[in-house]
């Protein structure tokens, strides 16, 4: 069975700081995809940056990367030069035989 | 980037009611759409996979007689809330598979029902 684990329920950050939320994973799938998300308080999910398991490269979309390491079954999000703006629930999801979502971290920017 | 519309935004219904959502990929062929709950602050609960031209696929304790799925064709799938009860006040939210990439997966912008 597939499992995401998100383990900081909440995270702070000053405004242009980077933060990394983290994101662990578990499954016996050989070729998966893992995801993040963010959903601000409007309730929609932006797609924010994807990594396949065989990528041998971290992705990167902007101030957006992706902190793969595959031993460890870690997937975790950093956020440099963080904005106001980037307050929202964030949720590390991975896509095998079903997309399967962790339970989100609330992050909060301050000025 | 490709375009997922989900309708309606909102909805206040009557207990008893049926209510339809309907998720349409705009600039793109879903072979696949999924259907999600989620409570508030909590995560995603995927409700149903809903495959074109096929049956969905329910997740286990999701009762497929009171959330009828529709995927009539390659940019539409709808979700029926058939009636509602209180207890079914949520915010639904669809995904859809680009069918070129297969990869990506992108969101509706959600449906906030309230059954009173």
């Amino acid at each position: 069975a597939q499992k995401i684990t998100q383990t900081q329920p909440g995270m702070f950050v000053q405004e242009k700081e980077a933060v990394t939320l983290d994101c662990t994973y578990d499954t016996s799938d050989q070729s998966y995809g893992l995801f993040w998300y963010k959903q601000p308080s409007s309730g929609e999910m932006i797609f924010l940056i994807y990594q396949g398991s065989y990528d041998e490269q971290n992705a990167t979309e902007g101030r957006y990367s992706l902190n793969f390491q595959k031993a460890r079954k870690s997937a975790n999000l950093v956020i440099s030069a963080s904005q106001l703006g980037d307050s929202a629930m964030y949720f590390c999801a991975m896509d095998g035989n079903k997309l399967v979502f962790g339970a989100g971290t609330i992050l909060r920017v301050k000025s | 980037g490709a375009v997922v519309s989900q309708h309606p935004s909102r909805v206040i219904c009557k207990s008893g009611t049926s209510v339809k959502i309907e998720c349409r990929s705009l600039d793109f062929q879903a072979t696949t759409m999924f259907w999600y709950r989620q409570f508030p602050k909590q995560s995603l609960m995927l409700m149903a996979t809903s495959n074109e031209g096929s049956k969905a696929t329910y997740e286990q304790g999701v009762e497929k007689d009171k959330f009828l799925i529709n995927h009539a064709s390659l940019t539409l799938s709808t979700l029926t809330v058939t009636s509602a009860h209180p207890e079914d006040s949520s915010f639904y939210i669809c995904s859809a598979k680009d069918r070129v990439t297969n990869e990506k997966l992108f969101f509706g912008s959600g449906t906030q029902l309230s059954v009173l």
